[in-house]
């Protein structure tokens, strides 16, 4: 699998209900980010965890990162219309400017 | 709350022709970056840019691309002879530091290139 990858790449839930994605990468990372995209638009920043970290909150998002196994998820609670998107992991090396590494994202859609 | 900010947000031009993309990144951030997206790809690095330099470069950011930070506040992305599998929406995006890095990524809105 390549770098930052998601699964699964489509999720379709009903309004109401929590919505996970998962991310596993291959390289020891500094940090890894989660970014939203709405269909053709820019790329909106939902939450950034550590290497040392192992679950982080903001709002109705949870993020865990399990270094051992090289994986991180999304979870999206009591999901809304409006959280229609695609959602991608992105990770950044230990050393470096940083630059990130996007997976292919999970295509999420929110029926009402 | 400050963004980052892209102009313009669709460019079209035709194969051979020079383009700049230009990239408003976020007021006293430190590290700049270009990015672009294939339509139905991933999102695919191409550059960093940190103290008025390049610090990293992808593979494809051949000779045909170069970046420019003029004035201290703009950030350019110039592809010289476009082609056609430039085709793609380019993302800017900065970060402040953070401790001895840089901090989160903020992306711009993209500029969509489309070569004809």
């Amino acid at each position: 699998s390549q770098q930052g990858e998601e699964d699964p790449q489509a999720l379709s839930i009903q309004e109401g209900e929590n919505a996970t994605m998962n991310c596993s990468y291959k390289t020891s990372i500094n940090n890894l980010q989660w970014y939203r995209q709405n269909s053709g638009r820019g790329l909106v920043h939902l939450i950034l965890i550590r290497s040392n970290e192992r679950e982080k909150h903001s709002g109705r998002l949870r993020v865990t990162l399990d270094t051992s196994k090289k994986s991180s998820s999304l979870l999206i609670t009591a999901s809304r219309a409006a959280d229609t998107a695609s959602y991608f992991c992105a990770t950044a090396r230990l050393l470096g400017n940083e630059k990130l590494t996007f997976g292919t994202g999970t295509r999420l859609t929110i029926i009402p | 709350e400050p963004e980052v900010t892209q102009t313009p947000s669709h460019q079209v031009t035709q194969m051979g022709q020079e383009v700049i993309l230009r990239c408003v990144p976020i007021s006293n951030h430190l590290y700049f970056y270009w990015y672009r997206q294939i339509l139905g790809q991933k999102v695919e690095f191409l550059v960093s840019f940190y103290n008025n330099e390049i610090s990293e470069k992808s593979e494809i950011f051949d000779d045909q691309f170069s970046v420019e930070r003029p004035d201290g506040s703009n950030f350019t992305l110039k592809i010289r002879s476009t082609k056609l599998e430039d085709s793609a929406m380019y993302f800017c995006a900065s970060s402040d530091q953070l401790g001895f890095g840089p901090d989160t990524q903020y992306f711009g809105p993209g500029t969509r290139l489309t070569v004809l």
